[in-house]
């Protein structure tokens, strides 16, 4: 059964802090893992990563993906109390094009 | 604008009467999918469809229909709704490349309670 862990499911830090998130997969025939960030609506996309070792970076956040072991980080530096939101990660089974959520990580950044 | 638009966005029903969710979208994206979200079991997939007249389970299809006959819209048809189908439904889409599914555009959910 294809399944996506997120750790942890929860974390509180203080502005300014560094938070690393991480994403374990095991899917039949990986293609991608893809990041949301869901606030009080609906997920809006971070990143697509297909290939091991390659960083994606966007501002403060940044994200790799290592499909030897399995699992993918999202980092974010500095944080800003406009990070707090739960971080979703999905992956893509190839050949079905069906995605698998984790449950997320809902991260919040106290002033 | 490009977007993905749901209706409605709050419903609440009763057991057994029959409804529809429907999802529109103006991108030309070949990929739609449906997803329900419940506390503490994150999103998970209903139905998606990879084109016209293609569709495919998710992880939680039972209790539930679509059909995709036009390319923008993607309706999610209750049958007979239980309360276990109580829950915020979202409807995406996105263009499909060789590396796989790419940004998914959300709608912005509807919130359903079956008594």
């Amino acid at each position: 059964e294809d399944k996506v862990v997120q750790s942890p499911l929860s974390l509180v830090v203080h502005e300014g802090d560094t938070v690393t998130l991480n994403c374990s997969y095991e899917v039949t025939n990986f293609r991608s893992l893809l990041w949301y960030k869901q606030e009080k609506k609906a997920p809006t996309f971070l990143f697509m990563l297909t290939s091991s070792g390659i960083e994606k970076k966007s501002g403060r956040l940044s994200s790799i993906l290592d499909k030897k072991e399995l699992f993918s980080i999202l980092n974010i530096t500095a944080t800003q109390t406009g990070d707090s939101a739960v971080y979703l990660c999905a992956v893509e089974a190839g050949g079905s094009e069906k995605l698998v959520f984790g449950k997320g990580t809902k991260l919040t950044v106290n002033p | 604008e490009a977007q993905v638009t749901q209706n409605p966005r709050y419903l609440i029903t009763v057991t057994g009467k029959k409804l529809t969710v429907t999802c529109s979208q103006n991108m030309n994206h070949e990929y739609m999918s449906w997803y329900r979200q419940d506390p503490g079991l994150g999103l998970r997939q209903i139905y998606y469809s990879m084109n016209v007249e293609v569709t495919d389970k998710g992880d939680v299809p039972e209790g539930y229909k679509v059909s995709r006959k036009e390319k923008r819209n993607f309706p999610l048809i209750l049958e007979s709704p239980s309360p276990n189908q109580t829950s915020l439904y979202f409807c995406a889409s996105s263009f499909v490349s060789f590396a796989g599914i790419n940004e998914q555009f959300f709608g912005p959910g509807t919130r359903l309670t079956v008594l």
